[in-house]
Formats: structure tokens, C-alpha cells, sequence
């Protein structure tokens, strides 16, 4: 089955500081990645969709210029938090966006700012 | 925009007996669910999916049923082990660009 991989796992970093969290399909082509936020005791919510090769596209209410998408293969999505604060501590989840895999998703990213 | 909800937050059912994990979903226009499984700190684990022309799917030991007259979707697990502990979200594809709106989640704790 496809396979999405995660990292990191978890990453604790200064506010003010930016990070780079990875998402890679391991074995299928992903020409659209998805990325979704996750607060304690709630449900995921979609940042954006990321589209190699191009823009990606972001959910109303989120900050395009605090988180940077690249999807610059078919194999790899990245996320970047750029001058983290505190607020932005949260569980961050990427999605394999085949259809035909029910939506793989990866392990998730455990992002701590302190 | 429109929501797929969940009615209960949590539900402590007893080893071996059967689970019915209820969502209700309000876009019409949704046409593919899907139930995912959430173990703490990891990502969703799909479970079952089941498109719009069908109203059931049976996988192993899961059976997923889907109404669309009244727009419910449930989840059914037989004879429910510890392991099946977790956080159960449904899923729904409007169609658009394959984006997936999640439902709120319900709870599943497995006594002894």
C-alpha cells in the first residue's frame, strides 16, 4: 500500500525561529500533498494543498507567508513555520493525495515552541 | 462552510461486544467517506472508504453504512479488542480538488 513518510517526529524550537517539517510518499507519485493541522482533543483541520510544480493552495484563514509549502518533486512536500511562536505549537499531519489509497497519511510532526 | 459532525464524543464499550460509531455529514454534494483510526501521537490510519453509490462496505470485522436520505454515516466493529482503543474520525470528499473535511472525532475506550 502507499506509504507516507514524516519527519520529524517531533521538534522543539525557540520562538522567533522558523522549521522545515518533510512529507515523502515513498511508493507512488504525488502530484498533490495535503497538509493539516491538529490541536489537542480536536479534529484535523486542512492548511493547504500542495501542488508540485506550482502554488500551493491555502484554507481561508491561513497565513501563506508563516507557512511555506514547497512541493518541488513528486516524492517530497515540505512545510516550513517560519518565526514560530507558541500559538503555532501544534500536531501538523501530511496526506498522500491518491484517491485510489484512501488518503495515506503520515505520522505527524510534534512541533513544540517555547 | 459545511461540517461532517459526530454526535458522541466518547464511547467505553466492553471487549467483544459490537461498536457504532455515528457521523453525520450535511454537504449532499460529498460523493467518497472514509473512517479513519487515530492512536495517540500518530497519524490517521485508514479503515474503510465507501463512495456514494453504495450504501454498505464490510471489511475485516468492520462494516461501514451509508445514508444518504438522512445523511449518516456509521462505522460498526465486531467483537471490539483493547487494541481498537482510539479516536475515530469519518471523513468526507466533496469532490473538490480531493480535499477531505474531518468530522470531530469520537473516543472508542475498550474495557476489560
Amino acid at each position: 500500500g502507499a506509504v507516507v513518510s514524516q519527519h520529524p517526529s517531533w521538534v522543539i524550537c525557540k520562538s522567533g525561529t522558523s522549521v522545515k517539517i518533510e512529507c515523502r510518499s515513498l511508493d507512488f507519485q504525488a502530484t498533490t500533498m495535503f497538509w493539516y493541522r491538529q490541536f489537542p482533543k480536536q479534529s484535523l483541520m486542512l492548511m493547504a494543498t500542495s501542488n508540485e510544480g506550482s502554488k500551493a493552495t491555502y484554507e481561508q484563514g491561513v497565513e501563506k507567508d508563516k507557512f511555506l509549502i514547497n512541493h518541488a518533486s513528486l516524492t517530497l512536500s515540505t512545510l516550513t513555520v517560519t518565526s514560530a511562536h507558541p500559538e503555532d505549537s501544534s500536531f501538523y499531519i501530511c496526506s498522500g493525495g491518491v484517491e485510489f489509497y484512501g488518503y495515506t497519511f503520515g505520522s505527524g510532526t510534534r512541533l513544540t515552541v517555547v | 462552510g459545511e461540517n461532517v459532525g459526530l454526535h458522541l464524543p466518547t464511547l467505553s464499550v466492553q471487549e467483544g461486544d459490537n461498536s457504532i460509531i455515528n457521523c453525520a455529514y450535511s454537504n449532499s454534494a460529498s460523493d467518497y467517506f472514509i473512517w479513519y483510526k487515530q492512536e495517540s501521537g500518530k497519524g490517521p490510519q485508514f479503515i474503510i472508504d465507501i463512495r456514494s453509490n453504495m450504501d454498505k462496505r464490510q471489511g475485516q470485522r468492520v462494516t461501514v453504512l451509508l445514508n444518504k436520505t438522512v445523511k449518516h454515516l456509521s462505522l460498526q466493529i465486531a467483537a471490539t479488542q483493547p487494541g481498537d482503543s482510539a479516536v475515530y474520525f469519518c471523513a468526507e470528499n466533496t469532490g473538490t480538488a480531493s480535499k477531505l473535511t474531518f468530522g470531530t472525532g469520537t473516543r472508542l475506550q475498550v474495557t476489560l
